[in-house]
């Protein structure tokens, strides 16, 4: 079955970087972008931006542009999301999830198990 | 960016009750919109993708319809699993946008 597992919680303080990995089984790792959302406590959902496991390409929200880098190592089918200048506004859960491809629409189906990151001094 | 509204942000309604939720998109995004479903202390779900088509698994009593800009989630006869907060997002283009949440609350 298709599992994506994420790294535990993390605990930073303001200026520091964060690198959260999650690893995919149960499917073809190249086959399926991952994404990475974000969620603030008691907020929505935010999205970050994704990778194509496959060419390593990225694209990434305009507002995180220069602080987020996305990875990702096919030998170990894990991708990984790292923000750095960290504020505590980045407190928040973060998620990796892969998006599938339907015939007219493509969509997210599953979700890793969330990694709650705290900025704080 | 592709900005999505989602109305209402919060809403009432009894067991049994039918409830609908509403979505529009900046711009014309044919059917590339999905509705996820998110329980407290969990990650979203996706309930319909392609803006009419139901996941595997999940209840009829889920169905989504719209095109284009418009776009509508409704859950007939509500069931106290389904009082939590519903999201829609666009896959049409990058970056992905999401609505601002409809809680569904027990009245």
């Amino acid at each position: 079955q298709v599992q994506l597992v994420q790294s535990g919680a993390e605990m930073k303080k303001p200026g520091a970087s964060v690198k959260v990995s999650c690893k995919a089984s149960g499917y073809t790792f190249t086959g399926y972008f991952v994404h990475w959302v974000r969620q603030a406590p008691g907020q929505g959902l935010e999205w970050m931006g994704r990778i194509n496991p496959n060419s390593g390409d990225t694209n990434y929200a305009q507002k995180l542009q220069g602080r987020v880098t996305m990875t990702r190592d096919s030998s170990v089918n894990t991708a990984y999301m790292e923000l750095s200048s960290l504020r505590s506004d980045d407190t928040a859960i973060y998620y990796c999830a892969r998006e599938r491809d339907f015939s007219t629409s493509r969509a997210i189906d599953y979700w890793g198990q969330g990694t709650l990151v705290t900025v704080s001094s | 960016d592709i900005q999505m509204t989602q109305t209402p942000s919060s809403l009432s309604a009894c067991v049994g009750d039918r409830v609908t939720i509403t979505c529009r998109a900046s711009q014309n995004i044919n059917t590339y919109l999905n509705w996820y479903q998110q329980k407290p202390g969990k990650a979203p779900s996706l309930l319909i993708y392609a803006a009419s088509t139901l996941q595997s698994g999940v209840p009829s009593r889920f169905s989504g319809s719209g095109s284009g800009t418009d776009f509508t989630l409704t859950i007939t006869s509500l069931q106290p699993e389904d009082f939590v907060t519903y999201y829609c997002q666009q896959s049409y283009s990058t970056p992905r946008t999401f609505g601002q949440g409809t809680k569904v609350e027990i009245k």
